[in-house]
């Protein structure tokens, strides 16, 4: 298995625009999460989904973030309109059904720029 | 609520001193603690985790539980260990939550 691929690895955009984040976890992972890392605030859980349904969105900073799981091999992070504030490198992770100590596998993220 | 509070955002320390990044922890059922790892250019990986007690590259951590924290603690630190660390706790329905992370700057 390649392990979990997030598609673009850079983007770059102009404000206003839709942007629309594609993350591929890996096969036969129940879980699925969504974050965003930055320097002032780390890692921040967005949203996080079981078995492609979205268990916990108290993360997502505002009505311009949506995410969607429609399949168990498929995941997308959507900013519309995007903002300045939104430049940062997003995170996508997958992890089996969670026991206790279970791992959570990182992609190589996508780093996001909106001018 | 769950949350987890690393103080320091950059450690630096000479190789072969010892080594400790701070990670405290809020949440009020059993905690499942991990630290993770991101050296230059390459992915969020699992360092270690708390229910294995291991050592992993010469760190190890040791959940406190009446002190809420999960110090990562090596005694002599290598110039590969640069790189930046975060603590995570998994907590209620599985959320995984990390800290704000800490750089390990290891100087010669």
């Amino acid at each position: 298995d390649a392990g979990v691929i997030q598609s673009p690895r850079h983007e770059v955009t102009e404000m206003g625009q839709e942007v629309t984040l594609r993350c591929k976890p890996i096969s036969g992972h129940d879980y699925l999460f969504w974050y965003r890392q930055t320097m002032m605030r780390g890692l921040e859980l967005l949203i996080y989904f079981n078995n492609n349904v979205p268990i916990d969105d108290s993360g997502m900073p505002e009505d311009r973030f949506s995410a969607k799981m429609p399949n168990a091999s498929f995941s997308t992070l959507k900013i519309q309109p995007s903002e300045p504030r939104d430049s940062a490198v997003y995170f996508c992770a997958s992890s089996p059904k969670r026991i206790f100590g279970t791992e959570a596998f990182f992609g190589q993220g996508t780093r996001l720029t909106v001018v | 609520a769950q949350r987890v509070t690393q103080p320091e955002k950059l450690l630096s320390v000479f190789k072969g001193a010892p080594v400790e990044l701070k990670c405290n922890y809020s949440y009020s059922g059993s905690p499942e603690l991990f630290w993770y790892v991101q050296y230059s250019r390459q992915r969020l990986q699992l360092l270690l985790r708390h229910i294995s007690r291991e050592s992993i590259k010469g760190f190890t951590a040791d959940l406190n539980k009446g002190e809420t924290s999960f110090h990562l603690k090596k005694p002599f630190a290598q110039e590969e260990d640069s790189a930046m660390y975060y603590c995570a706790l998994s907590g209620t329905a599985s959320k995984l939550t990390f800290g704000t992370g800490t750089r390990l700057q290891v100087m010669l």
